[in-house]
């Protein structure tokens, strides 16, 4: 089966770099999506296709994928990117895969 | 602006029945999948499957495979899920989400989200 595997936290202090690593077997052929949640808040996009950012996410969010590991770094890190981070990935047939989620905590 | 604004919460008994509704603006609704996501209390995010608002094809988790239904309205714009025979642990945040680009499969776009509760 299909599985992504994310840490379940990660902590940071203000300014330094948070890493989140998402790794799973067909990472390597299919592109990786990462997704911050806020509590009560519904998703949102952050990178799309291992490393592209969407208009209006700041520039200290970036994905990098090496083999079955992708990897969405912050750098920088500020207190509101406190939240929770899920990656996700698709097979070929369209049926779409999160990993279990990151709790990201800016200390 | 592109919206998707959902129904507004429900309480069910286990057994019956929900319906969500995933209403649609600021883009050609048939030109975007609708996929539908839940999240249990405290828990991660589920795929549930995916709709083509263009010609109604689908695809469901196998997980869900036979109690789940979706389908569109495109004279108003609106995705539908229902789901039956509820259980409690059908008991979750339920999300619309509409594919960013056909065939490149992510989401853009996200309902504010609709909780059901199978309570009896």
């Amino acid at each position: 089966s299909y599985e992504l595997t994310q840490p379940p936290s990660v902590s940071v202090s203000p300014g330094q770099t948070a890493r989140i690593t998402c790794s799973g077997d067909a990472l390597p052929k299919q592109y990786a999506y990462w997704y911050q949640q806020k509590p009560g808040q519904a998703p949102v996009l952050v990178i799309y296709k291992d490393s592209e950012r969407p208009s209006g996410i700041p520039e200290r969010f970036s994905g990098s994928s090496s083999g079955t590991t992708v990897t969405l770094t912050i750098s920088g890190v500020q207190a509101e990117d406190e939240a929770d981070y899920y990656c996700q990935s698709a097979d070929s047939s369209g049926t779409y895969f999160f990993g279990g989620g990151t709790k990201l905590t800016v200390l | 602006q592109v919206q998707l604004v959902q129904s507004g919460a429900e309480v069910k008994k286990p057994g019956a029945s929900v319906k969500v509704s995933c209403k649609a603006s600021g883009y050609t609704f048939t030109s975007y999948g609708i996929s539908w996501v839940r999240q249990a209390p405290g828990q991660g995010l589920e795929w549930m499957g995916w709709i083509s608002a263009y010609n109604g094809n689908t695809n469901y988790a196998q997980k869900l495979q036979g109690r789940v239904t979706m389908t569109t309205d495109t004279s108003t714009s609106t995705a539908y899920m229902e789901l039956r025979s509820l259980r409690s642990d059908d008991t979750a945040v339920y999300y619309c989400a509409r594919e960013a680009v056909a065939g490149q499969y992510y989401f853009d776009y996200w309902g504010q989200g609709t909780l059901v509760t199978v309570s009896s």
